[in-house]
């Protein structure tokens, strides 16, 4: 089972910032928090992970609580090519196996 | 361009008759991974291969085979294909040294068996 849990969809207007939700309560210590996004029946495209700190990219900025039990990926400023289903994923590493979990499909409305 | 290739990208084919999906990645990466995709499932790990000779079960491997004997090859055997198989199919690469570890994937194959 996955590690994590996602509200299975959530709109955003287009412009604004998405913020997607992760809830991790069982995350060890040495697990970092990973976020990929599919769109459409592409392959998944991999956004940005962090351990303990927050973390920012030219894509997007990840905000993982100081107990590490949730975090938050934000699209800071969403377009409609942000219309996806987004993954949040629990692992160590050098974890071979892993697991998906089902994600967050986000609609940015015009 | 750093990339990973699926081939084919789709396919038809019927109960029974051998197949192989290929993928390819040309970024040197000691890992490789099989994934397949249905409705209401999301994404499920079939196999994956630490490095060349190393492979291990994902959460499906049921009727699937894989082999690693080089490095930027991985190819999905499939030896008797029945319509449960019937996917997307998504193979993925990720270093393992030295770095995030974030995994790059390919375009993806639909196989549908009848």
């Amino acid at each position: 089972d996955a590690k994590t849990t996602q509200p299975p969809s959530m709109d955003c207007a287009e412009g604004r910032a998405a913020n997607l939700p992760c809830n991790h309560s069982t995350i060890s210590g040495n697990e970092y928090v990973y976020w990929y996004r599919q769109i459409h029946s592409q392959g998944p495209q991999y956004i940005i992970h962090g351990l303990k700190n927050n973390e920012t990219n030219e894509m997007a900025s990840l905000i993982i609580t100081e107990d590490r039990k949730s975090s938050t990926l934000i699209l800071p400023h969403a377009t409609l090519r942000d219309t996806a289903v987004y993954y949040c994923i629990v692992k160590w590493v050098r974890d071979d196996k892993i697991i998906f979990g089902k994600g967050t499909r986000l609609h940015i409305l015009p | 361009e750093a990339q990973v290739t699926q081939n084919p990208r789709y396919l038809i084919t019927v109960t029974g008759k051998k197949l192989t999906v290929t993928c390819s990645q040309n970024m040197n990466h000691e890992y490789m991974s099989w994934y397949r995709q249905d409705p209401g499932l999301g994404l499920r790990q079939i196999y994956y291969s630490m490095n060349v000779e190393v492979t291990d079960k994902g959460d499906v491997p049921e009727g699937y085979k894989v082999s690693r004997k080089e490095k930027r090859n991985f190819p999905l055997i499939l030896e008797s294909p029945s319509p449960n198989q019937t996917s997307l199919y998504f193979c993925a690469s990720s270093p393992r040294t030295g770095g995030s570890y974030e995994q790059y994937f390919g375009p993806g194959t639909r196989l549908t068996v009848t």
